[in-house]
């Protein structure tokens, strides 16, 4: 299994630029996120699915889109990049009504 | 223990010394914690975790004790190894409104000195 899949690792946008950050997991969890991390600053839920089609906000949510069309896939949306989404993301998963997370490796944005 | 600077708190320890790291939690009504691993360009790992009525949970060379009373919550780590280098955070969980939320630490740099 390789568990949770995002790509790309690195990637550099301008402002008002758009991407999506793809993630897929394998494991067949009904649940998944997406964080992004801060220097000195804990995770912090961007959006969240408990399965396919199903979305839901999280903690900062603003400047991002997310869809789930399939278990297996959630991609996050850049509409229009600011330099204050600079950050690491990361997507994570889990089977409904279990409490632990399994990540991905991360991927890192820089927007100039 | 957590930091809410841009620096975090390191712990330096010599390799086979015992490693402790602490965890401030916030909310009384949480009643899961997690610790996770992350090293260096990649993401976070699962520890150990413990519930709210337990005080203490032991895994292979990891130990979590849960401190209620203090809201305090600490990970410690038996004849630690140069692969135990990493960031350790906590997690813990709580019934919102909304449902369960949970809330991350900003985590603590183990290095350890060979």
């Amino acid at each position: 299994n390789a568990g949770v899949t995002q790509t790309p690792k690195f990637q550099v946008l301008k402002t008002g630029q758009s991407m999506t950050l793809q993630c897929a997991q394998d494991m067949n969890h009904e649940y998944m996120s997406w964080y992004r991390q801060d220097p000195g600053m804990g995770l912090r839920l961007i959006h969240y699915s408990v399965g396919a089609g199903i979305t839901d906000q999280g903690e900062v949510p603003n400047g991002y889109n997310v869809s789930r069309s399939t278990t297996e896939d959630f991609p996050l949306r850049l509409l229009s990049a600011a330099p204050s989404q600079t950050s690491v993301y990361f997507c994570a998963s889990k089977p409904s009504g279990a409490n632990v997370l399994t990540f991905g490796a991360g991927s890192r944005l820089t927007v100039l | 223990g957590e930091s809410v600077g841009l620096h975090l708190p390191t712990l330096s320890v010599q390799e086979g010394d015992n490693s402790i790291i602490n965890c401030a939690y916030s909310n009384s009504a949480s009643d899961y914690f997690i610790w996770y691993k992350q090293e260096s360009g990649k993401g976070p790992q699962f520890i150990i975790d413990i519930r709210s009525n337990m005080d203490k949970r032991q895994g292979q060379r990891v130990t979590v004790l849960l401190n209620k009373t203090v809201k305090h919550l600490s990970l410690q780590i038996a004849a630690t190894q140069p692969g135990d280098s990493a960031v350790y955070f906590c997690a813990e969980k709580a019934y919102t409104g909304g449902g369960n939320k949970l809330t991350f630490g900003t985590g603590t740099q183990l290095k350890v000195e060979l």
